[in-house]
């Protein structure tokens, strides 16, 4: 089953304008992650913040992370068109047997920044 | 390194026929994960491998899906018989986690480029 639930599923905006995209999910964390997806090629990991930091910075990239709404938010400033992407959360969790971890992924949200 | 490396980058066949696709971690991670990527689905994670164990096969599809890790390098997906609701691009990614009691360290999952999968 789907453990992060991304909000908007589409968005569009102009170049030089911020972008911000939301992810839920269902059960406890040991860290949640954003990736990206250009059209065709595999995901690529764009940052990672664990279960008890709230923000975290990566360039032009801003995630906070709430786990009391169990919800975080990836932030772009200046967007470029070269952003144009899926963007993907994924949380990693336990599996179904408790002892392990894995990665499961939303649906994702699919950015277009305009020119 | 060259990073995950999945083959066919490609694959149109045949309901009925049998369909392998394989996949080449970056060495030194111990984490294996196949997903399955539609427009309807997402993301779904098939098969979760650890020092080539499978430690979570429950996304896995029914019967006709089957994965193996026979050694670090090297790991298969096989769908016998394919069916056209299979059509899908089919993920392989690889990690530095590892299983440990108290936590396993941050890692993140390096994707290869897919395999997009035809069944007609």
């Amino acid at each position: 089953s789907q453990q992060g639930e991304e909000d908007p599923q589409a968005l569009s905006i102009q170049e030089g304008e911020n972008a911000t995209m939301n992810c839920s999910y269902k059960t406890s964390i040991n860290n949640l992650q954003w990736y990206r997806q250009n059209s065709g090629r595999g995901l690529v990991h764009l940052i990672l913040i664990r279960s008890n930091e709230r923000e975290k910075h990566s360039g032009r990239l801003r995630v906070t992370l709430d786990t009391s709404k169990k919800s975080s938010s990836l932030l772009i400033t200046a967007s470029r068109a070269a952003d144009t992407a899926s963007y993907f959360c994924a949380t990693d969790g336990l599996t179904s047997g408790g002892s392990n971890y894995k990665l499961t992924f939303g649906k994702g949200t699919l950015l277009t920044v305009n020119p | 390194d060259a990073g995950v490396i999945q083959s066919p980058r490609h694959e149109v066949t045949e309901m009925g026929q049998e369909v392998t696709l394989r996949c080449k971690p970056i060495s030194g991670h111990n984490s294996l994960f196949w997903y399955r990527q539609t427009m309807m689905r997402g993301l779904e994670l098939l098969i979760y491998f650890n020092n080539n164990v499978p430690i979570d096969d429950s996304g896995m599809p029914e019967d006709r899906f089957s994965a193996k890790m026979p050694n670090a390098s090297f790991s298969t997906l096989k769908i016998q018989p394919s069916e056209p609701r299979d059509s899908a691009v089919y993920f392989c990614a690889s990690s530095p986690t590892r299983i440990a009691r108290r936590g396993p360290k941050e890692t993140e999952a390096f994707f290869g480029q897919g395999t997009r999968l035809t069944v007609v």
